[in-house]
């Protein structure tokens, strides 16, 4: 099975703390992995994808891969009301159904003002 | 640019019924996904398009459901008959062909609701 877990939430963060998301997967043959937001009635939006190990920054987000552990993360920092949205991640493979997305059923973040 | 379209946004329909949800990927992008959302399964691919044509249909959940994609602009997901298991989020997502190939643009989704 190619999951992707997530703890639910919802995870409550005060305005101006960092918020850590955190996604485990279970295919040690995943290659890639993506964090999509999406609103309450609205769609994923990708926000940040990463494809080795370390951390890739984005302006108040980074994403950490370990892929030894098979663990995922994404950081926000300075959490502002607006980031208050579901977190998605997700992961694809290598080679034959390189082209899906397996998807976490996401993490609610709920920033505090 | 006009993103993925999808419609209707809503529909409200009766166990029995024929339900047909439509999208318009974005131009220029040669894959298209449906994938349908709810609380208990999150989000899940049904089936997978690569130049008009079904690549991957496997998640679709039983022969209730088809889909068509008959050109580069138009794909239909259709339920016949409709089960209020049935209902959720249905939402297409389409892909570029070249640069950002790893991006998949989502649609606002079709929420289904049947009774």
């Amino acid at each position: 099975q190619k999951e992707v877990e997530q703890n639910s939430g919802p995870l409550s963060v005060p305005e101006g703390a960092i918020a850590s998301l955190n996604c485990t997967y279970s295919d040690r043959g995943s290659q890639s992995f993506f964090w999509y937001r999406q609103y309450s009635g609205k769609s994923p939006e990708l926000i940040m994808s990463i494809y080795s190990n370390g951390d890739k920054e984005d302006g108040r987000f980074t994403a950490q891969l370990n892929k030894a552990s098979q663990y995922v993360s994404l950081l926000i920092r300075d959490s502002q009301p607006s980031d208050s949205a579901t977190y998605l991640c997700a992961r694809r493979g290598a080679g034959a159904g390189s082209y899906q997305l397996t998807f976490g059923k996401g993490t609610k973040l709920s920033v505090i003002p | 640019d006009a993103g993925v379209i999808q419609s209707p946004r809503h529909e409200v329909t009766e166990m029995g019924q024929e339900v047909t949800l439509r999208c318009k990927p974005i131009s220029g992008h040669n894959s298209l996904f449906w994938y349908r959302q709810t609380m208990m399964r999150g989000l899940e691919l049904l089936i997978y398009f690569n130049n008009n044509v079904p690549i991957d249909d496997s998640g679709m959940p039983e022969d209730r459901f088809s889909a068509k994609m008959p050109n580069a602009s138009f794909s239909t997901l259709k339920i016949q008959p409709s089960e209020p298991r049935d209902s959720a989020v249905y939402f297409c997502a389409s892909r570029p062909t070249s640069g950002s190939t790893d991006t998949q643009y989502f649609g606002p989704g079709t929420r289904l609701t049947v009774l």
